[in-house]
């Protein structure tokens, strides 16, 4: 089955703290591509990231780091002094084996992050 | 470079009716996708497109539910005979094959059902 938990539902941080949100994954497949995707209230998804499952390297850009441990089926996304405009619900998103099943992608159920002044 | 456009943003119809949406990818995607999102959940796929072919639907979408993309451009969803529970934000998203496979989402028409 492929499925991705995203267990912190909500998640209220005050400014400039640091705050990480959990992703795990399940799949069989060996090829696959994970992503974050940053949903404000505005509603439109907006692509964060993509990770192939070949590539265990971490990634930062800038405020956000990105942690990927496939011993433990993990993408974890860390942002680093956090502020207001960080506001919004975060999507983990996993997309299995590239050359099938056209590349859908399956979400968790999303943190809802909150960042008070 | 324009975005994933979708028309209407909002619609709100009585049970029973008919509604269609429509989605303009980004121009030089080949694929397409429908989402549809309710209330505190993440997005679920219905359908998507590879040019004009639909190559695979959802178990969720039912016989009410048909997608077009003629000409393998815009695409349209229509829900028939509209229940309540079809109320949901639907979300249209497309990539390029061959590419690095993020998809870009537009911004979502949300359905009320009432």
């Amino acid at each position: 089955a492929q499925k991705v938990t995203q267990a912190q539902t909500e998640i209220s941080v005050v400014e400039k703290e640091d705050v990480t949100l959990d992703c795990v994954y399940e799949t069989r497949d060996t090829t696959y591509y994970l992503f974050w995707y940053k949903q404000p209230p505005s509603g439109e998804l907006v692509f964060l990231i993509r990770r192939n499952s070949f590539d265990e390297q971490n990634e930062i850009s800038g405020r956000y780091s990105w942690n990927f441990q496939k011993s433990t089926s993990s993408f974890n996304f860390t942002i680093t002094a956090s502020q207001v405009v960080d506001s919004a619900v975060y999507f983990c998103a996993l997309r299995p084996a590239p050359y099938n099943q056209g590349g859908k992608l399956i979400f968790g159920q999303g943190t809802e992050l909150s960042v008070k002044p | 470079d324009t975005g994933v456009s979708q028309d209407p943003r909002h619609k709100i119809t009585k049970r029973g009716q008919n509604v269609t949406f429509r989605c303009d990818p980004i121009s030089e995607h080949n694929r397409l996708y429908w989402y549809r999102q309710t209330l505190g959940q993440g997005p679920e796929f219905l359908t998507y497109f590879q040019n004009e072919a639909q190559l695979e639907k959802s178990r969720l979408l039912s016989d009410r539910f048909s997608a077009e993309r003629p000409k393998g451009s815009f695409s349209t969803l229509e829900i028939q005979r509209t229940e309540q529970g079809d109320s949901a934000m639907y979300l249209c998203a497309s990539s390029f094959v061959g590419g690095t496979y993020e998809q870009y989402f537009g911004p979502g028409t949300r359905l009320t059902v009432t």
